[in-house]
């Protein structure tokens, strides 16, 4: 078990759908991240949120939109996806930009 | 940002030590250097990290050459549990928060 928890485990989605994933923290953690990793690769840093407020986007595309609510959520939302976004999807907290991540076990998501 | 090199794998006997190296050259003097692993299906879980001084917790130890231009993630006793992809990465003490990951080296331990 991990103390970052992501929904759904598992998503499959068409090309014209919308669809979100979720993360929750309960740790009190003021930094939240989302990674993208492809089979046999490292997760690559997609969005990350400090305080609430989105302070790295690297460049990613627009289909992708991040969302963070409040301190312990944060969505990913997803629009328009293609085939070659298929992927495990992680997100991470950590107290502050020297602590450790911890990261939930992702969302693998398929888009056909 | 400071990019790491480490062998893309290696293998190790069951209750040995095992030694996985990683280069920084270009490392600042304010990077810390984090260790994280990957088990199959699961999200990368944290190992260790450190500044200048070597380190030690539970699960492993990290040897940081003086130059920090290179460390060493040790594990004492490698288990068949222990198989799985080692990221070592830099990370800031400024600026934004931004952890990048390397390749990893995948580790195969044998019974």
């Amino acid at each position: 078990d991990t103390e970052v928890t992501q929904t759904p485990k598992h998503l499959v989605m068409g090309m014209t759908n919308k669809k979100s994933l979720k993360c929750e923290q309960h740790m009190g953690h003021r930094a939240m991240y989302w990674y993208k990793q492809k089979a046999k690769k490292p997760p690559e840093l997609m969005f990350v949120y400090s305080y609430e407020k989105l302070s790295i986007n690297e460049s990613v595309p627009s289909r992708f939109s991040p969302e963070c609510p409040n301190s312990s959520l944060l969505n990913l939302h997803l629009h328009a996806l293609q085939p070659e976004d298929s992927a495990l999807y992680l997100c991470a907290s950590s107290q502050d930009r020297r602590a450790p991540l911890h990261f939930g076990n992702g969302t693998r998501l398929t888009v056909t | 940002d400071a990019k790491t090199t480490q062998p893309n794998s290696m293998e190790s006997n069951e209750e040995e030590p095992v030694h996985l190296p990683c280069n920084h050259s270009t490392i600042s003097g304010t990077d810390y250097i984090h260790w994280y692993r990957q088990l199959p299906s699961q999200g990368p879980e944290y190992v260790i990290h450190g500044l200048t001084s070597n380190v030690n917790n539970r699960m492993a130890s990290l040897a940081i050459a003086e130059d920090r231009k290179s460390s060493t993630l040790i594990l004492h006793r490698a288990t068949l549990r222990d198989a799985a992809v080692y990221y070592c990465i830099l990370t800031k003490t400024s600026g934004t928060y931004k952890y990048i990951f390397g390749t990893g080296t995948r580790l195969k331990v044998l019974a």
